[in-house]
């Protein structure tokens, strides 16, 4: 197993436009966990996944922000009309029911001009 | 609403010595409390992880400590070494917070050889 998988590393953009993230988890892990990370920050929570149903969703995902995970396996983040203050790194973690540690990808890297 | 802080911000210190790092929670109802390592532009490794019911954790060089009542959790890395070097960041889950982390800020630790 490789690990949880993020694509793409790096985006960059241009303010208005929209870009989709993807997470692939590590396989059979049925829980899968979004969150933002800013420059010198730790990492905040946007939402979770239990299979294929999305079960939590944070205050900062506002509605220009969708995640989905349609078959229970890899995950889509999208952003729509994205603003400056979106450039951030975003982590994608995934983990068994039952257990508690989650595991992060690498990352995206995403700045918007 | 939980916050979680952590206490110093960076640490510089020459290879060997053993250091402690500080983690403080505001809301006592935890489930259990993580201790990851990030290295710079990558994602999180999980490296402790604390139940609520537990004093401490203990994984090769790194031990981990929880005072519950107190809002308080300790790293403690012993013989330190330059590959320690990254950033060190604790995460709290909420009893009532489904499966969500909330992160604290990171301590930016550099081994010095």
């Amino acid at each position: 197993d490789t690990g949880v998988s993020q694509d793409p590393r790096h985006k960059i953009t241009k303010r208005g436009q929209n870009v989709t993230f993807r997470c692939d988890p590590i396989s059979e892990h049925n829980r899968l966990y979004w969150y933002r990370q800013t420059l010198g920050q730790g990492p905040e929570f946007l939402t979770y996944f239990q299979n294929e149903a999305q079960l939590e969703k944070s205050r900062l995902l506002s509605d220009r922000f969708s995640a989905e995970r349609p078959k229970g396996s890899f995950s889509t983040l999208e952003i729509q009309r994205t603003e400056q203050g979106d450039s951030a790194m975003y982590l994608c973690a995934s983990s068994l029911i039952a257990q508690e540690t989650q595991y992060f990808g690498p990352g995206t890297r995403l700045l918007v001009l | 609403k939980q916050e979680v802080t952590q206490i110093p911000a960076a640490l510089s210190v020459p290879e060997g010595e053993n250091l402690v790092l500080n983690c403080s929670f505001t809301d006592s109802a935890i489930y259990n409390l993580q201790w990851f390592r990030q290295d710079p532009g990558k994602g999180l490794t999980s490296l402790l992880l604390i139940q609520s019911s537990q004093r401490e954790q203990t994984s090769g060089r790194l031990n981990a400590s929880l005072d519950k009542s107190s809002g308080r959790s300790t790293l403690y890395i012993a013989a330190s070494q330059p590959g320690d070097s990254a950033t060190y960041l604790c995460a709290v889950r909420n009893n009532n917070a489904g499966n969500m982390l909330t992160f604290g800020g990171g301590t930016r630790l550099m081994v010095k050889p």
